[in-house]
């Protein structure tokens, strides 16, 4: 079992709507979570970093941590075409170890 | 200065070069990260290094040769490398803090071909 699973999509949503990313761990030690932004031929970008249970918000982008179902999630509200890339989760753990997902391609559509 | 940098943008090189990564950061941090990416796949971790010591190498072959002469700077020496090699090597640089995998901050690449 992978330690951070993703949806590999393709995920198409219209311009406007809300993207959800859904990310899905097994490491019960784990300690810190971040999603990554990575545009085509591009490097990855960091858009929010999560530690603690609840919602962080920053901007048009939320992310939402649940650490008794071991999951974290990422909303992108009023979804935008460039918005469209590809969104890593990754996470770190009490053990200096860390793992990035495999991706979640998104496509809004104009 | 709030980026990472990495030379060249682009590399080719023959399987018997040798030749080198650079990367270079003036924000203070003090863990810098090597990965390497290939197509359609998350970047794969290759080596960590904490306050210019290496802490972590993913068991990564000796024809990569990592190097960190000071707090700013990690190189990637390059030597007999294969095709399979080919990728994008990504650098990585995070600020302080109480664990070794903080907020990274990458740098744009390396695109590299080998030959």
């Amino acid at each position: 079992q992978k330690e951070v699973e993703q949806n590999s999509g393709p995920l198409s949503v219209p311009e406007g709507a809300i993207a959800s990313l859904n990310c899905t761990y097994s490491d019960r030690v784990s300690q810190s979570f971040f999603w990554y932004r990575q545009y085509s031929g591009k490097s990855p970008e960091l858009i929010m970093s999560i530690y603690s249970n609840g919602d962080k918000e920053d901007g048009r982008f939320t992310a939402q941590l649940n650490k008794a179902s071991q999951y974290v999630s990422l909303l992108i509200r009023d979804s935008q075409p460039s918005d469209s890339a590809t969104y890593l989760c990754a996470e770190t753990n009490t053990g200096n170890q860390f793992y990035f997902g495999t991706g979640t391609s998104l496509t809004v559509i104009p | 200065d709030t980026e990472v940098t990495q030379t060249p943008k682009h590399l080719v090189m023959g399987m018997t070069n040798k030749k080198s990564l650079k990367c270079e950061q003036h924000m203070g941090h003090r863990a810098m990260y090597w990965y390497k990416q290939k197509a359609k796949k998350p970047p794969e971790l290759m080596f960590v290094y904490s306050y210019e010591k290496l802490s972590i190498n993913e068991s990564v072959p000796s024809r990569f040769s990592p190097e960190c002469p000071n707090s700013s700077l990690l190189n990637l020496h390059l030597h007999a490398l294969q095709p399979e090699d080919s990728a994008l090597y990504l650098c990585a640089s995070s600020p302080p803090s109480t664990s070794l995998f903080h907020e990274q901050y990458f740098g744009p690449g390396t695109r590299l071909t080998v030959t």
